[in-house]
């Protein structure tokens, strides 16, 4: 059964960095493209960057300064890092398989 | 970047409706188009991919199809399971890009 989830601080400061972490379950990350996407609050989506198979990534254009996605394949997880955090940044989290199978999200928000 | 047009933000509609929420695209993007729901509170989910194939599980009522750079989403005989958040989004080329969304209510 395929199986993402999103973990990381429910809290960060502005200027600072956002850390989150996917894990998966039910695939191989050597197999599957792992998206990241997300969503302010009462607004649309928007995709921030995946990962490859390979361990090649690409980014949003207007990210990608401050954006970066690793994984460890051995531990079944994907990283999202993000710095220089604003309000702006504030919102749900997703990874997705492929965007086909989806985590729950997680809601990160940035405040002082 | 491909710039993703969707239309209209918003709508409402009675139950039994046919529904059509449009996408327009930048620049050729092929079929290389999905369509997602999401309701409150919960993660979006795949109905259509590469524009008129039907994901697993999708109920029929919904399609999908392309008309040059226009791409539509129709569900026939709207249910009240339906009324939720559509967008679409293109995966021809990085990075990918979302439409702007549109809400689908009650009327």
């Amino acid at each position: 059964q395929v199986q993402l989830k999103e973990s990381g601080p429910g809290l960060v400061q502005p200027s600072q960095t956002l850390s989150l972490t996917c894990t998966v379950a039910g695939f191989s990350l050597t197999s599957y493209n792992v998206h990241w996407v997300r969503q302010p609050p009462g607004k649309g989506l928007e995709w921030m960057g995946v990962i490859w198979n390979t361990g090649g990534t690409r980014y949003n254009s207007a990210l990608k300064s401050r954006l970066s996605i690793s994984k460890d394949t051995s531990k079944s997880q994907v990283f999202l890092k993000m710095n220089s955090l604003q309000t702006e940044d504030t919102a749900t989290y997703y990874c997705a398989r492929d965007l086909t199978y989806w985590g729950q999200g997680v809601m990160v928000t940035v405040s002082s | 970047d491909i710039q993703m047009t969707q239309s209209p933000s918003s709508m409402s509609a009675s139950l039994g409706d046919r529904v059509t929420i449009t996408c327009q695209a930048s620049q050729d993007i092929g079929n290389n188009l999905i369509w997602f729901q999401q309701k409150p509170g919960k993660s979006p989910r795949r109905m259509i991919y590469y524009a008129t194939n039907l994901a697993n599980g999708v109920p029929s009522r919904f399609s999908g199809s392309r008309s040059g750079s226009d791409y539509s989403l129709t569900i026939i005989s709207l249910e009240s399971e339906d009324m939720a958040d559509y967008h679409c989004l293109q995966y021809k080329q990085y990075p990918h890009t979302f439409g702007a969304g549109t809400k689908l209510e009650l009327k």
